[in-house]
């Protein structure tokens, strides 16, 4: 158990084109979403934490109307990159929290988004 | 003062060895304990959860706990290759969940 999907895996834009990217827990439902971006041979970056029904809270330094978050459901988040430029490339990746359990996040597989 | 520190490594050990990657967190009240693996070019994975003092064991990791002293560990025993990976600490405290930075660790054949 304890699957999260990612959609697209990989996606190659034009730059100013929008780009979204599906999060859904599987086989649990998740009140939380995570949304993280990690460059080549850095640490995770957290952008933003997605609750559903609610607005999602976003870290400092991250611009929330160039990613904007929709958690629509209990097993589904959604990530829209907007006007993407060629310094948006980067790995983003979802992570869903299991509220029945310990608190784990588990991750989906992960978006290697290229804007050219 | 971060809230999950890890060193960074990379730390190279020989297949067959103990690796030991080890943790520390700053909240005393953090509740929840984690270890991931990362393997280059791919997204986390949890591999040991851990919530109470003393060890947990699974297969061939063995999580340590110690609150009194902010400490958490992983032992891998006969280190694999396949066993070379990024491995990151996390810690759950209340609402929020921290990251380390990750330890990269080199299984030599």
């Amino acid at each position: 158990g304890a699957v999260v999907s990612q959609h697209p895996s990989r996606v190659i834009c034009k730059s100013g084109t929008s780009v979204k990217i599906e999060c859904r827990s599987l086989d649990f439902q998740a009140t939380t979403m995570f949304w993280y971006r990690q460059f080549p041979k850095q640490s995770l970056m957290l952008m933003a934490t997605s609750n559903e029904g609610s607005k999602a809270t976003y870290e400092q330094g991250v611009e929330k109307d160039k990613f904007l978050i929709n958690h629509a459901s209990l097993t589904l988040s959604t990530l829209t990159v907007t006007s993407a430029h060629p310094e948006d490339s980067s790995f983003y990746i979802c992570s869903a929290q299991r509220t029945s359990g310990y608190n784990e996040q588990f991750f989906g597989p992960g978006t290697r988004l290229t804007v050219l | 003062q971060k809230e999950v520190e890890q060193n960074s490594g990379p730390l190279s050990v020989p297949e067959g060895a103990i690796a030991s990657l080890n943790c520390t967190y700053s909240d005393r009240g953090s509740q929840s304990f984690f270890w991931y693996r990362q393997y280059s070019g791919k997204s986390p994975e949890l591999i040991m959860s851990i919530y109470s003092n003393g060890d947990k064991e699974d297969g061939r990791f063995t999580a340590q706990l110690n609150k009194a002293s902010q400490y958490v560990s992983l032992l891998i025993r006969d280190s694999q290759p396949s066993d070379s990976a990024t491995y990151l600490c996390a810690v759950n405290t209340g609402n929020q969940f921290y990251f380390g930075t990750g330890t990269s660790l080199t299984v030599i054949p």
